[in-house]
């Protein structure tokens, strides 16, 4: 079992609508949980950072994470064509050490149709 | 300010050869992390250097090595190339608990 699962799609809305993307793990140590967009053949843009249970907003992106269910979810409001990408979860602990490996989810590609 | 910048862009390679990537990470962050991206997953994580010592390494061979310079720069070294090293190569620079990732270097091994 992958420690982070995420539904490749491919998912294809139509603009204006509202997107969910998720993921679950399994690994409960992880603490911080990122989305990522990535274009292709680009590197991946960090979207949202949170470490807590609960939603964060930033514009038209919230994250939402639940530890106890190990789920997490990223929205997108009002859709845009701009918005189409893969977006990547990443997950990680940081020990003491410094040790910061990133866990990715294998990203959701979303087309959102004019 | 300048983001992570990687280079080259593109390269391509034969099997059996050696590879050697740059990154420089955005400017104050001392933290560089490698990983390999193959077409259709997500970015698997190969290395992290923090202040020129390794922290971390992933599931990967011997064939792979990395170092760090006192600018915080960073090399990624790839021996006796295989067809399956052709993919995505992407440096993060981190700061506190935030990583940003470079454009990526695309190696194609033939």
């Amino acid at each position: 079992q992958k420690e982070v699962e995420q539904d490749p799609g491919p998912l294809s809305v139509p603009e204006g609508a509202i997107v969910s993307l998720n993921c679950t793990y399994s690994n409960s140590a992880f603490q911080y949980f990122m989305w990522y967009r990535q274009y292709s053949r680009k590197g991946p843009e960090l979207l949202m950072y949170t470490y807590s249970s609960g939603n964060k907003e930033d514009g038209r992106f919230t994250a939402q994470v639940d530890k106890s269910s190990k789920y997490i979810s990223l929205f997108i409001r009002d859709s845009q064509p701009s918005d189409s990408a893969t977006y990547l979860c990443a997950m990680s602990v940081i020990s003491n050490f410094g040790n910061e490996k990133l866990t990715f989810g294998t990203g959701t590609r979303l087309t959102i149709i004019p | 300010d300048a983001g992570v910048t990687q280079s080259p862009t593109h390269l391509i390679k034969t099997r059996g050869q050696h590879v050697t990537l740059r990154c420089s990470p955005i400017s104050g962050h001392k933290s560089v992390s490698w990983y390999q991206q193959v077409l259709g997953q997500g970015p698997q994580f190969i290395f992290q250097y923090y202040e020129k010592e390794e922290r971390g390494r992933g599931n990967f061979p011997d064939r792979f090595s990395a170092r760090q310079f006192p600018n915080y720069s960073s090399e990624l070294n790839v021996n006796a190339l295989l067809l399956g090293d052709s993919a995505l190569y992407l440096c993060a620079s981190r700061y506190r608990t935030e990583a940003f990732f470079g454009q990526g270097t695309r190696l194609t091994v033939v």
